[in-house]
């Protein structure tokens, strides 16, 4: 079975502080995904990366950056945490093919940050 | 522009009856669409899809999705709902349009009731 783990369930930061939330897939999968999930929203994405040291702009990107220094672990990082940023919080992972799209996203289990 | 539709809020059955969860979107070109499911505390899980091929689809935990090209829909199915299935239900489309990422509906939470 896949399995996408993240570093925090919970976490709660103040405002201006630099957040950390890491992701890590077991499967060896090309694809990562950062999304942030809230109610009426559904889930918008924040940056994917294809490819180690490769990152892409999502929907979503200000306020927040990326990192993949690896090929299983994908980072986000909050440089200055605001309230509006409080959220759901989910990592996920699919595999590549020569059809782009094709394959399921693999989700971890979610951290929720709240910024006070 | 693309988009996806999930036209109910909430969608409340009673267990053993049959259970619908609408989704309709809107892209160029062929769709890839997908539901995932997310119970309580849990992270999103993957359900079924449809590429190509038959339009209906057989997934996980007895769901089925039927695609609809004139219609432009992919409504999630299951004969006879059971209480576990109480969850938080997304549909996804990717496309050609979206660059092969997934476009996500509001999601709808399914109540069954005893």
């Amino acid at each position: 079975d896949v399995k996408v783990t993240q570093s925090s369930r919970y976490l709660v930061k103040r405002t201006g502080e630099k957040v950390f939330l890491e992701c890590v897939q077991d499967m060896d999968h090309e694809n990562m995904f950062w999304y942030r999930q809230d109610p009426g929203l559904g889930l918008r994405l924040i940056y994917f990366s294809y490819d180690v040291k490769m990152k892409e702009k999502g929907d979503i990107p200000e306020g927040y950056s990326v990192s993949r220094e690896k090929k299983e672990r994908f980072s986000l990082i909050l440089e200055s945490a605001s309230t509006n940023q409080t959220s759901m919080y989910l990592c996920a992972s699919s595999p590549t093919s020569g059809v782009k799209g094709l394959y399921e996203q693999y989700f971890g289990p979610g951290t929720r940050l709240t910024v006070t | 522009a693309q988009s996806v539709a999930q036209p109910e809020d909430q969608v409340n059955v009673a267990e053993g009856n049959p259970l619908t969860v609408k989704c309709t979107y809107s892209v160029s070109g062929n769709p890839y669409l997908f539901w995932y499911v997310q119970y309580p505390n849990r992270g999103l899980q993957f359900l079924l899809k449809y590429i190509t091929g038959d339009n209906l689809v057989k997934g996980s935990y007895g769901f089925e999705a039927e695609f609809n090209k004139s219609q432009t829909s992919f409504h999630l199915k299951k004969p006879s709902a059971l209480v576990s299935d109480s969850a938080l239900y997304f549909c996804a489309v990717s496309s050609m349009d979206s660059n092969y990422q997934l476009i996500w509906g509001a999601g709808t939470k399914l109540i069954i009731k005893p």
